[in-house]
């Protein structure tokens, strides 16, 4: 069984703070790691993966995540945050299958104060 | 242009009826997704189908059904509808359901049931 765990419900930083997003997941095989954002009334966006190679990963906006095997985690950081980045993000594991589930985290969210 | 496109965006339903939800996508992927939202449960998957064929099926009730017209379509069917199948049903596509591949999310149809 494969979960995902994001310990922060909510973060609240000021414009051009930093700002990192934990996520754990437990599985014991491979595994597909992701990121998503969502903005209020919106649907999800991609922003970054993981799958194999390098442990740190680029994203869109600024955003990167490092996978690590031994502590079973994948945090999202960015060096400086600007108020559209104010939203929720997910943090989703899947294996290889066929379906290719997302099994996704409950999300933390995200507030930029000025 | 939105590349993942469901339709309706609301919709208000009354217990007992009947609803289908609608997705088209335009992005040439040959796997498509149903995700659910809802206010008391984390994203959960729903279907998962490649090539018109269902893949991954992780919905307890036959009250959810899948349809695919066409390849680039499929769309929800929700039977005997009750309160607590009002969510937010997200439409999602990749390429494949492969390895290295990240879903696309529409922007969702709300749902609510009286």
């Amino acid at each position: 069984t494969q979960t995902v765990s994001q310990s922060d419900a909510h973060v609240t930083v000021f414009e051009g703070d930093s700002v990192e997003l934990r996520c754990n997941y437990s599985y014991g095989g491979s595994i597909y790691l992701s990121w998503y954002i969502q903005h209020h009334g919106r649907g999800l966006q991609f922003l970054l993966k993981y799958y194999s190679g390098n442990p740190v990963v680029q994203g869109v906006n600024g955003f990167e995540a490092e996978f690590s095997k031994s502590d079973s985690s994948f945090h999202l950081r960015k060096a400086s945050v600007h108020w559209s980045d104010s939203a929720v993000y997910f943090c989703a594991v899947s294996s290889y299958q066929g379906g290719r589930a997302l099994i996704f985290g409950t999300g933390t969210t995200v507030s930029v104060s000025p | 242009d939105p590349k993942i496109i469901q339709k309706p965006k609301y919709l208000v339903a009354v217990t007992g009826s009947e609803k289908i939800l609608i997705c088209e996508q335009y992005l040439g992927h040959n796997a498509m997704y149903w995700y659910r939202q809802s206010a008391k449960k984390p994203l959960e998957f729903m279907f998962s189908y490649s090539y018109q064929k269902l893949m991954d099926n992780q919905t307890a009730s036959s009250r959810f059904q899948p349809q695919s017209s066409k390849k680039n379509h499929l769309d929800l069917q929700i039977t005997a509808l009750k309160p607590d199948d009002s969510a937010t049903y997200f439409c999602a596509s990749s390429q494949t359901t492969g390895n290295n591949q990240a879903p696309l999310f529409g922007e969702g149809t709300r749902l609510s049931v009286l």
